[in-house]
């Protein structure tokens, strides 16, 4: 276990069906992020959240919805998504400047698929 | 535009075989270069870093980074099949931390 846990690991759902994934970090950090994992290609930033506050949405569509209740919990909440939208969503947290530079740790991700 | 390169994009290997790994980057301001493993799970750290011709090293793999020539290798010696796994290289930009990733390398090692 990493500290960034990730609920659920695997999810199905229909076009018009609204779903939520979950991320739950222990390790005290400031910081969480939603990544986009498609196969062949670079991990896509979805959305920053240091200290509650969202920092960056990367121009991601609205079907996408991000909640950050506390600095613990992430959640991303999905509706009437497009079977384009299929792939590893990861979770990870990190401490911001502490250490000169932004190293995550990651959750072991949501396989989410559209169909 | 910001951007890491990876390559190869896959790679397969007997057990036993030194492999190397490249990761070249063309970012605006450079912080630092890292290195994850991703197996079929969540990516897990390997090695930061910031310095020119330093070698970070843990057990068979090391690492070191060229800020000239914009580029870092990782090599991991007497693979075992454990070592199978997507080898991921992000760039952490100075101005906002955020990172830059590339495509990821596939290594398969076979016994």
């Amino acid at each position: 276990e990493t500290g960034v846990t990730q609920t659920p690991r695997h999810l199905v759902m229909g076009m018009t069906n609204k779903k939520s994934l979950k991320c739950e970090q222990h390790l005290g950090h400031n910081a969480m992020y939603w990544y986009k994992q498609s196969a062949k290609k670079p991990l896509e930033l979805m959305f920053v959240y240091n200290f509650k506050e969202q920092t960056e949405n990367n121009s991601v569509p609205s079907r996408f919805s991000p909640e950050c209740p506390n600095s613990s919990h992430l959640f991303l909440h999905l509706h009437t998504l497009q079977p384009e939208d299929s792939a590893l969503y990861l979770c990870a947290s990190s401490q911001e400047g502490s250490s000169g530079a932004n190293v995550l740790t990651f959750g072991a991700g949501s396989r989410l698929t559209v169909l | 535009e910001d951007k890491v390169v990876q390559s190869p994009l896959s790679l397969v290997v007997h057990e036993g075989d030194t492999v190397t790994l490249n990761c070249s980057y063309e970012v605006t301001n450079f912080r630092s270069l890292l290195w994850y493993k991703q197996e079929k799970k969540a990516p897990t750290f390997l090695f930061m870093l910031t310095s020119s011709g330093i070698e970070k090293k843990s057990g068979r793999l090391s690492s070191i980074l060229d800020k000239k020539e914009l580029f870092s290798i990782l090599n991991i010696t007497a693979t075992q099949t454990g070592d199978s796994a997507v080898y991921l290289c992000a760039v952490c930009m100075d101005s906002n931390y955020q990172l830059i990733w590339g495509a990821g390398t596939k290594l398969i090692i076979k016994p």
